[in-house]
C-alpha cells in the first residue's frame, strides 16, 4: 500500500540555523500539507500545496516558513531561523482529493 | 467547519467493542464526518469518513444519527494495539475543498486493556 515519507525522522538542530525537512508524497496526489504538533499539544495545520503554489495557511505560517516541491516527487518545508518554540513533531500529509494520509512524521528540536 | 465534542477517554476490553461517540450539533448538510486516530505520536492515521449513510470499511464502522448531529465510530473487535487518541473532524467537502486543513480537537484517548 502507497504511504507518505519522511526524512530525517529526528532532526536536532541549533536556535537560528537553518532546517529542511523533507516528504514524499503518495505518488498519484496532488495536494500536500504540513501539520506540526508540540509536545502534548493538539495537531495544528500550516499549509496545504497545489499546483506548485500555497492554497492555504495558518496564522502560524510566517515568514519563516517556507515549501516547495524541488522535483517530481519531493515535498520540503524549510524553516529560516528555527527557535525554541518550533520544536515539534512536523507531519506531510497528501490527497488525491479530501482524504489526507499522513506521514510518520519529522521530531524536530531546537537547542 | 463544525465542531465537534468527545470524551477525552474511554476503556474497552480486549476482543470486545469499542463505541466511540462524537456530537457534531452544528454540521451543515455539505460536511462530512472523517476519523482519525493517532498512535503515541505516530502520524494521524485514516479511519473512515461518510456524509449521511453509515459506512464501514475493513477497519471500522461509522453510524451517524439520522438527524447528523452524532455520530459512532465502532471498532468491532478491539485489539491492544487500537489503543490510540481517536479525532472526530467534520469537515466541508466537494468540488473545490480539496487541499482545505483539518482541524484536529483533543480527541478520545481509548485504552483497550487485555
Amino acid at each position: 500500500e502507497p504511504e507518505v515519507t519522511q526524512t530525517p525522522s529526528h532532526q536536532v538542530t541549533q536556535m537560528g540555523q537553518e532546517v529542511i525537512l523533507r516528504c514524499v508524497p503518495i505518488s498519484n496526489h496532488l495536494y500536500f500539507y504540513w501539520y506540526r504538533q508540540i509536545l502534548g499539544q493538539k495537531v495544528e495545520f500550516l499549509v496545504s500545496f497545489y499546483n506548485n503554489e500555497i492554497s492555504e495557511k495558518s496564522e502560524i505560517f510566517d515568514d519563516q516558513f517556507s515549501v516547495e516541491r524541488p522535483d517530481g516527487s519531493n515535498f520540503t518545508l524549510k524553516i529560516r531561523s528555527t527557535k525554541l518554540e518550533d520544536s515539534a513533531m512536523y507531519f506531510c500529509a497528501s490527497s488525491a482529493a479530501e482524504t489526507q494520509y499522513f506521514g510518520p512524521g519529522t521530531r524536530l528540536l531546537v537547542l | 467547519d463544525a465542531k465537534t465534542t468527545q470524551p477525552p477517554s474511554m476503556d474497552c476490553a480486549e476482543g470486545r467493542a469499542a463505541n466511540l461517540p462524537c456530537n457534531h450539533s452544528t454540521i451543515s448538510g455539505n460536511e462530512y464526518v472523517y476519523w482519525y486516530r493517532q498512535i503515541h505520536s505516530q502520524g494521524p492515521q485514516y479511519i473512515i469518513h461518510g456524509l449521511k449513510n453509515n459506512e464501514t470499511n475493513e477497519m471500522a464502522s461509522l453510524i451517524i444519527t439520522e438527524d447528523r448531529k452524532s455520530s459512532t465510530l465502532i471498532l468491532p473487535h478491539a485489539t491492544l494495539r487500537d489503543t490510540a487518541v481517536y479525532y472526530c473532524i467534520v469537515r466541508v467537502a466537494g468540488v473545490g475543498t480539496s487541499g482545505s486543513r483539518l482541524t484536529f480537537g483533543e480527541g478520545t484517548q481509548l485504552t483497550v486493556n487485555p
